[in-house]
């Protein structure tokens, strides 16, 4: 299994609340991903990365932003979380680009937003 | 609309049986195509990928997929489902570019 870690694995907020998810990973991959995961609609990009300090929205970016100081760390905010950001996120790598190449994703992280 | 559709939201099969898990997608390009796995609070893990080449694609757990561009389809089978293969399965296209596409999934139910 690649190297991708990401923290917390559950979480349980209130509204409102500032919200950071953590995704690591050890495989030196250039490109980093975040999806979360709700049921009937699958996957959806929310963000990703191609490079430290490069980053770009996916289809569903609004409400979340995201940062890479580092290879190895993507951090995936929630400025001020809602009960519509209630789901399941999960970070993904790959080593070339999104298109052309597989992406590992990590186990997830739960999030619940009261 | 591009899109990716797995048009079977849920299947049951015997253990023992054959699978097929239908995919259908809608660019204009032939996309690079994939299988995924998700066992219930685990991460994906990739099945198998079609890139170019040979239409019929060997992958882990036995299973393989099968691309017909006159169909625009990529179905995932299964000679012989085994317990342990109960699972969501996800297919995904990925686009030249940054773009990356899911399925919304199909889960997999096997009965004794």
């Amino acid at each position: 299994d690649a190297g991708i870690t990401q923290s917390p694995r559950h979480k349980v907020t209130e509204t409102g609340t500032p919200v950071t998810l953590r995704c690591h990973q050890t495989e030196n991959h250039r490109y980093m991903y975040w999806y979360r995961q709700d049921p009937g609609h699958g996957l959806r990009l929310i963000h990703y990365s191609y490079g430290v300090k490069d980053t770009d929205k996916g289809e569903v970016s609004d409400g979340y932003s995201v940062s890479r100081s580092k290879t190895e760390d993507f951090l995936l905010t929630l400025e001020s979380a809602t009960s519509s950001q209630t789901s399941v996120y999960f970070c993904a790598i790959s080593g070339r680009r999104q298109g052309g190449n597989e992406q590992f994703f990590g186990p997830g992280t739960r999030l619940t937003v009261l | 609309a591009q899109s990716v559709t797995q048009p079977d939201i849920h299947i049951t099969v015997s253990e023992g049986a054959s699978l097929e898990l239908r995919c259908n997608y809608s660019y204009g390009a032939t996309p690079y195509l994939f299988w995924y796995v998700q066992s219930p609070g685990q991460g994906l893990q990739l099945l198998l990928k079609y890139f170019s080449g040979d239409t019929l694609v060997q992958g882990i757990k036995g299973f393989e997929a099968e691309f017909k561009r006159s169909q625009s389809s990529f179905n995932l089978r299964k000679p012989s489902v085994h317990w342990s293969d109960a699972a969501e399965y996800f297919c995904a296209v990925g686009l030249t570019g940054n773009q990356f596409y899911f399925g919304t999934g199909t889960s997999l139910t096997v009965i004794p």
